[in-house]
């Protein structure tokens, strides 16, 4: 499996301002997700990002919201635009490796929004 | 009706006895099927995956899968007070490429 990173680990934000996670990986991989877990609850795709395509993104949630870049094959960073307390949730990227349908998380971030 | 399916519990056993999930997915292209574990304030941890009818075991763990009656489950044998955590079952959902889609999760706590 990949060794994942992300960044911020942990971050308390003001309602209305943005906040860029990022997530780094140690191999290259062809397919990153990223997912919100909100408290006591399971988890929820966002949207998937492939190098070199736009990010395809689940019913519920609209790139104005949630912009993702994926600039090359170990890197991806998923934005959380004019937060509201409502989008304090932990956000994991995973990455598919191996060939199959597995896939790795991420440590996450855990956002709170006041 | 959900896609996938978990009793969210929590499921308690004694030290050293066989703790056993279940998850139950509505549809039937369904083809991977993943268990991960999330210890409290933790990322999930990949622990299973099957792709075949029948039963994979691996140390402790056995994950079993009828595709015909729609559900995979995981047994823990010799379970331990470690084994305290949430069970997520997770399945990619047929023609979904890579996507998978997780049940609630199921919370097992391990009694010594």
């Amino acid at each position: 499996s990949a060794v994942i990173s992300q960044k911020p680990s942990r971050d308390i934000c003001q309602r209305g301002t943005s906040l860029t996670i990022q997530c780094q990986v140690d191999s290259q991989v062809t397919m990153m997700f990223w997912y919100r877990q909100q408290p006591g609850q399971s988890l929820t795709l966002i949207a998937t990002a492939n190098q070199g395509s736009e990010a395809t993104y689940e019913s519920g949630f609209v790139i104005d919201k949630f912009p993702i870049s994926r600039p090359n094959l170990t890197f991806s960073t998923l934005t959380v635009s004019n937060m509201s307390p409502e989008d304090s949730s932990i956000y994991l990227c995973s990455v598919a490796t191996g060939g199959g349908y597995e896939q790795y998380f991420g440590p996450g971030t855990r956002l709170t929004v006041t | 009706q959900k896609e996938v399916e978990q009793n969210s519990g929590p499921l308690s056993v004694p030290e050293g006895a066989i703790a056993s999930l279940n998850c139950t997915y509505s549809d039937r292209g369904s083809q991977s099927f993943f268990w991960y574990r999330q210890y409290s304030g933790k990322s999930p941890e990949l622990i299973m995956f099957i792709y075949s009818n029948g039963d994979k075991e691996d140390g402790r763990f056995t994950a079993q899968l009828n595709k015909a009656s729609q559900y995979v489950s995981l047994l823990i044998r010799d379970s331990q007070p470690s084994d305290s955590a949430t069970y997520l079952c997770a399945v990619n959902i047929g023609g979904a490429g890579n996507m998978l889609t997780f049940g609630g999760g199921t919370r097992l706590m391990v009694k010594p």
